[in-house]
């Protein structure tokens, strides 16, 4: 079975710096998505990024982009000019893209609760 | 189109009550997930439906707790018997089969079992 572990369970930036949040995972399948979600405070969470294995360019999103590191089985977050609205719950998640394989879901880590310090 | 619809948002039960829950998932989504999120902890799977088809029930859905989705479009979520420990936040997610892959949440339903 997979496991997704993010070993930090806080965080804190200073608004307009970077942050960099960290994600490592275990699985032995060589096709699957990474995804990193948003939980703001009580309301839904959302896609941030995400990434294929296949793909060995990092995936980037305007101020989010991801370090992707196939072979340490690690995918982190960095977070650029941190702005107030970035506090959140911040999950990483992996989803085989095997046909026979855990199935369609997603299992998700633990999360990381960013604040950020205006 | 708005989203992923969960109800109720919040409900407090009491211990051995039986409790349901409704998701309304964006409307061209033909799969359909439950997760169970408790605090300090990442959501945990539960079952998916594609369209009306029941395709995978996690370990952690036990005898006590039954989804459907009918006519492949919104979906229940039913506890029987509830017990303290089935508080938590429990989340509905849809997707089209064929995309790349994002889920879409709802805000989920809050149970607090007394």
């Amino acid at each position: 079975a997979q496991t997704v572990t993010q070993s930090q369970p806080e965080m804190s930036v200073q608004e307009a710096e970077t942050v960099t949040l960290s994600c490592t995972y275990d699985t032995s399948e060589s096709d699957y998505y990474l995804f990193w979600y948003k939980q703001p405070p009580s309301r839904q969470m959302i896609l941030v990024i995400r990434q294929e294995a296949y793909k060995q360019q990092n995936a980037t999103e305007n101020r989010f982009s991801v370090n992707f590191q196939k072979a340490a089985k690690s995918f982190s977050l960095k977070i650029s000019d941190s702005q107030l609205g970035d506090a959140a719950m911040y999950f990483c998640a992996y989803r085989s893209a095997e046909v026979v394989g855990s199935g369609d879901k997603l299992t998700f880590g633990t999360g990381t609760r960013l604040a950020v310090r205006p | 189109d708005t989203g992923v619809s969960q109800n109720p948002r919040h409900k407090i039960t009491k211990r051995g009550q039986n409790v349901t829950f409704r998701c309304d998932p964006i409307s061209e989504h033909n799969r359909l997930y439950w997760y169970r999120q408790t605090l300090g902890q990442g959501p945990e799977f539960l079952t998916y439906f594609q369209n009306e088809a029941q395709l995978e029930k996690s370990r952690l859905l036990s005898d006590r707790f039954s989804a459907e989705r009918p006519k492949g479009s919104f979906s229940t979520l039913e506890i029987q018997r509830t017990e303290q420990g089935d508080s938590a936040m429990y989340l509905c997610a849809s997707r089209k089969l064929r995309d790349t892959g994002e889920l879409f949440f709802g805000e989920g339903s809050r149970l607090t079992v007394l």
